[in-house]
């Protein structure tokens, strides 16, 4: 079974453009999640998507925006990017709300401002 | 408001066992896991606790008592591998998994 891709690996933007970063889940998750996590920090909560909506997003401006598509697949859209968003970007899904069912998360994305 | 704390940073010996905590105040519980973060790489599943005492699973183990709000991971027999940071987090009553800022466990020879 294929667990969670994510595209690209790296990607590398100057300030003031604009970044999308892409996300399979594993076959049959409806839940796709996206992370922040900073260089040496913990995990920043960015979005929560299920069944394509949104359910929830964390504390983060709204130039941080994303969706969900029909095949469950998802996007972080980042624009206006800033220095302060260098960091890893990572995706996790799970079979929708089940309590007792992991994130599973992908490799990640490595985004560096410059 | 919500919270987990957990220390940020344990040392060990090769071959001893470490007990990391993580005290918790949710909204709501609807269950707690723990994942395993090397460095530069994804967090991984290691276990889930939604009843109070004791799972185990191979050399790791992890323990809940909801009526204090606390759990523990429990590693034995430690390997270099181990080296990792090890974060708990705890799903709410809106089913959204709140995360702490992970325990950096550093394995000595």
């Amino acid at each position: 079974e294929a667990g969670v891709t994510q595209s690209p690996t790296h990607l590398i933007k100057t300030r003031g453009q604009q970044a999308t970063l892409r996300c399979s889940p594993i076959s049959g998750h409806t839940s796709v999640y996206w992370y922040q996590q900073a260089l040496g920090l913990g995990l920043q909560f960015l979005l929560w998507y299920d069944e394509g909506e949104e359910r929830n997003r964390g504390n983060f401006p709204p130039r941080f925006s994303g969706r969900q598509f029909p095949n469950y697949s998802s996007e972080l859209n980042v624009n206006a990017l800033e220095l302060e968003d260098s960091a890893l970007y990572l995706c996790a899904s799970s079979p929708g709300t089940v309590s007792n069912q992991p994130q599973h998360f992908g490799d990640g994305t490595r985004l560096s401002i410059l | 408001g919500q919270n987990i704390d957990q220390p940020t940073e344990m040392t060990a010996t090769e071959g001893a066992i470490v007990q990391i905590n993580c005290t918790y105040q949710t909204s709501g519980f609807n269950g707690l896991f723990w994942y395993q973060q090397h460095a530069g790489e994804a967090p991984t599943f290691l276990s889930y606790n939604v009843l109070d005492g004791l799972e185990e699973k191979g050399r790791f183990s992890s323990f809940l008592s909801r009526s204090k709000g606390y759990s523990y991971l429990l590693l034995k027999e430690l390997q270099m591998k181990d080296s990792a940071s090890y974060l708990c987090a705890v799903r709410d009553s809106n089913y959204q998994l709140i995360w702490g800022a992970g325990t950096k466990l550093i394995i000595k020879p």
